[in-house]
């Protein structure tokens, strides 16, 4: 069983609507993450926030705007998405954030989001 | 910057076959490194680490020793099974970059009976 959890596992939407991807963690991690991955590549890394703080963005479209609430829940909300968003939205966490972080990050399933 | 080469596959064994999966690395700092592992329709889990050089992480039956003269994580398993069909992927962490996390482009393994 995995330790962080994504809503919702499934998502079709409309390149007008406004949608919400939710990751929830209960280990004490200070670092979590926001990946994008299409099919048959490897993950892409979108957000990083560290100790609630949002440390690196990836020259990400605006369209996609993280959150981090508190320090177990992570949300990413979408806006007038292209077709070519469509892919395996990914979340993780770290123990520790910044330059203490050389632990293995810990998935969720991810969300599959078609965007029509 | 850093980065992670491995063979690309995809790989086709029969049930029992041993395998390898090469990985190799290039860092400027002092990584830690991984296997992941992604079954159809779900998101990447652990499959092993080692974090520093001559570790060997193993799991599951799989086995990686961390090899810093010819920078290389190479995976191994003695007899795989069917269960064992799908993306593995190499990935190194370097403190030096802080959250520095690169992936390789990751290796299909099919498994047939």
């Amino acid at each position: 069983d995995t330790e962080v959890t994504q809503t919702p596992k499934h998502l079709v939407m409309g390149m007008t609507n406004k949608k919400s991807l939710k990751c929830e963690q209960h280990m004490g991690h200070r670092a979590m993450y926001w990946y994008k991955q299409k099919a048959k590549k490897p993950p892409e890394l979108m957000f990083v926030y560290s100790y609630e703080k949002l440390s690196i963005n990836e020259s990400v479209p605006s369209r996609f705007s993280p959150e981090c609430p508190n320090s177990s829940l992570l949300n990413l909300h979408l806006h007038a998405l292209q077709p070519e968003d469509s892919a395996l939205y990914l979340c993780a966490s770290s123990a520790r954030g910044g330059r203490d972080n050389t632990g293995e990050l810990f998935f969720g399933e991810g969300s599959r989001l078609t965007v029509l | 910057g850093d980065s992670v080469t491995q063979m690309e596959g995809p790989v086709t064994l029969s049930e029992e076959a041993f395998l390898t999966i090469n990985c190799t690395y290039t860092a400027t700092g002092y990584p830690s490194l991984f296997w992941y592992v992604q079954y159809p329709g779900e998101g990447l889990q652990l499959l092993l680490k080692a974090t520093k050089a001559d570790d060997k992480g193993s799991n599951k039956g799989f086995e990686a020793t961390y090899r810093k003269e010819t920078t290389s994580f190479h995976l191994e398993k003695g007899s795989v099974q069917v269960s064992d069909s799908a993306v593995y992927f190499c990935a190194l962490s370097d403190s030096n970059y802080g959250q520095n996390f690169v992936f390789g482009p990751g290796t299909r393994l099919s498994v047939l009976p």
